[in-house]
């Protein structure tokens, strides 16, 4: 079955560690994101790619970093400069239309917790 | 800022009665719109997209519509069941730059027995 693959589903940090989070899909979508998740909210955008070797800053990447240097992965780095980096992080993909609206598949997400 | 947001956090129903969920947009240049459903501990599922240019889409058992003039979009689940108990997010994409898009806040949809 194709989809998305977030591992690990949960993840425990120290404070002051960098942590990475992976992400893999097997849709050839050209596009994935990085949405971050907290407790009543919606999902905000860290980092989107739209194609291998470039990404965009979304509206909250600061403390951040991603790369993709496949198609398939998207793998995010939480830094020890993101102040607050306990939350449920979400990577999506989508096919690129070229009109620009395409419906995001997201996987299953990753619980990190950094006490 | 320009945001998506919801009328109601929670939606209690009875098995077999019929849902809606409502949404409020307020960014006018948005013209793609989008339906997720999120069951505890997993990732937002899609559920019914609809583009600017149409005010009712139909899927399987759910309805989206759109209202430009008030900037409004619901989802409507016919003969809700157990399994439909989630939190339903709306998105909208404004079209400047795809996947990002602004989601709700979301409402929790409780179905009882």
């Amino acid at each position: 079955d194709g989809g998305i693959t977030q591992s690990p589903k949960y993840l425990f940090r120290k404070e002051g560690q960098n942590v990475t989070l992976s992400c893999e899909q097997n849709l050839n979508h050209d596009a994935m994101y990085w949405y971050r998740q907290d407790p009543g909210q919606g999902l905000r955008l860290i980092y989107y790619s739209q194609i291998v070797n470039d990404f965009q800053k979304g509206d909250i990447a600061e403390g951040y970093s991603v790369s993709r240097e496949k198609k398939e992965s998207f793998p995010l780095t939480v830094t020890s400069a993101q102040k607050n980096p306990t939350a449920f992080y979400l990577c999506a993909s989508s096919t690129f239309y070229g009109t620009g609206n395409s419906p995001l598949h997201f996987g299953n997400g990753t619980r990190l917790t950094v006490t | 800022g320009e945001s998506v947001g919801l009328h109601l956090p929670t939606l209690s129903v009875q098995e077999g009665d019929n849902s809606i969920i409502n949404c409020a947009y307020s960014n006018s240049a948005s013209d793609y719109f989008i339906w997720y459903k999120q069951e505890s501990g997993k990732g937002p599922q899609f559920i019914i997209d609809i583009r600017s240019n149409m005010d009712k889409r139909q899927g399987q058992r759910v309805t989206v519509l759109l209202n430009k003039t008030v900037k409004h979009l619901s989802l409507q689940i016919a003969a809700t069941q157990p399994g439909d108990s989630a939190v339903y997010f709306c998105a909208e994409n404004s079209g400047t730059s795809y996947g990002k898009l602004t989601f709700g806040q979301g409402t929790i949809l409780t179905v009882h027995p």
